[in-house]
């Protein structure tokens, strides 16, 4: 079973638009949470991450966690066509394991 | 900065043969190595995590048998898929940072295995 699930799977949206990508995790006791981008053919680099519950913000970029409800999510505002990419969230449990989710494959249209 | 090598970056091995990977931490001490394998279908496995000075911990599908991994220093890794078949296909990604504890890990750009 996939420790940390993402959606939606695939995203295409224009130019300009507010982007929204979701992650549930199941180990109430993770203690660090990132997003990791991957374009096409690169590594994958970290985003964003945060420890707590909260927000926050890094120019366009916006991370929220809550632990409560298992859920971490990372918005985009102004979306633009080099956001395109895969991003993957990922958690680091009690035990020091990294997990990430499937990925939300991201599409902005010019 | 941080940088992590993986070589080759991809490779081509016959059905029942075995293929071994290198992944080279440059300008940090990788004290954890964590190895993935990214395929279309199940997408970022954790296959185990090496952190120096301690056991290597395997996840539930992954074996020691089927994927020795070596971590002799605190800046390479490697990894040999034993006896790779269709199934093991998919971008096998080195990950490394430079404490146990919570924070970011750097990844190389991976090395893509193709069973034939």
């Amino acid at each position: 079973q996939q420790k940390v699930q993402q959606s939606p799977e695939s995203l295409i949206v224009p130019e300009g638009a507010m982007t929204s990508l979701n992650c549930t995790f199941s180990d109430s006791a993770s203690q660090y949470f990132a997003w990791y981008r991957q374009h096409s053919g690169k590594a994958p680099k970290a985003l964003m991450s945060i420890f707590s519950n909260g927000e926050k913000e890094e120019g366009r970029f916006t991370i929220h966690l809550n632990k409560a409800s298992l859920h971490f999510s990372l918005h985009i505002r102004d979306s633009q066509p080099s956001d395109s990419a895969l991003y993957l969230c990922a958690e680091n449990t009690g035990y020091q394991n990294f997990y990430f989710g499937k990925g939300t494959s991201l599409t902005v249209i010019p | 900065g941080a940088l992590v090598y993986q070589y080759p970056r991809r490779t081509i091995c016959k059905s029942g043969t075995s293929m071994r990977m290198e992944c080279q931490a440059v300008g940090f001490q990788a004290t954890s190595v964590a190895w993935y394998r990214q395929s279309p279908q199940k997408t970022f496995e954790l296959i185990a995590l090496s952190t120096v000075n301690s056991a290597i911990k395997y996840e539930q599908n992954f074996t020691q048998e089927k994927f020795p991994i070596s971590h002799p220093n605190l800046s390479f890794s490697s990894m040999t898929v034993l006896n790779a078949y269709l199934e093991d296909r998919g971008l096998y990604l080195c990950g490394a940072r430079d404490r146990q504890g919570n924070s970011d890990y750097t990844f190389g750009s991976g090395t893509r295995l193709l069973v034939i």
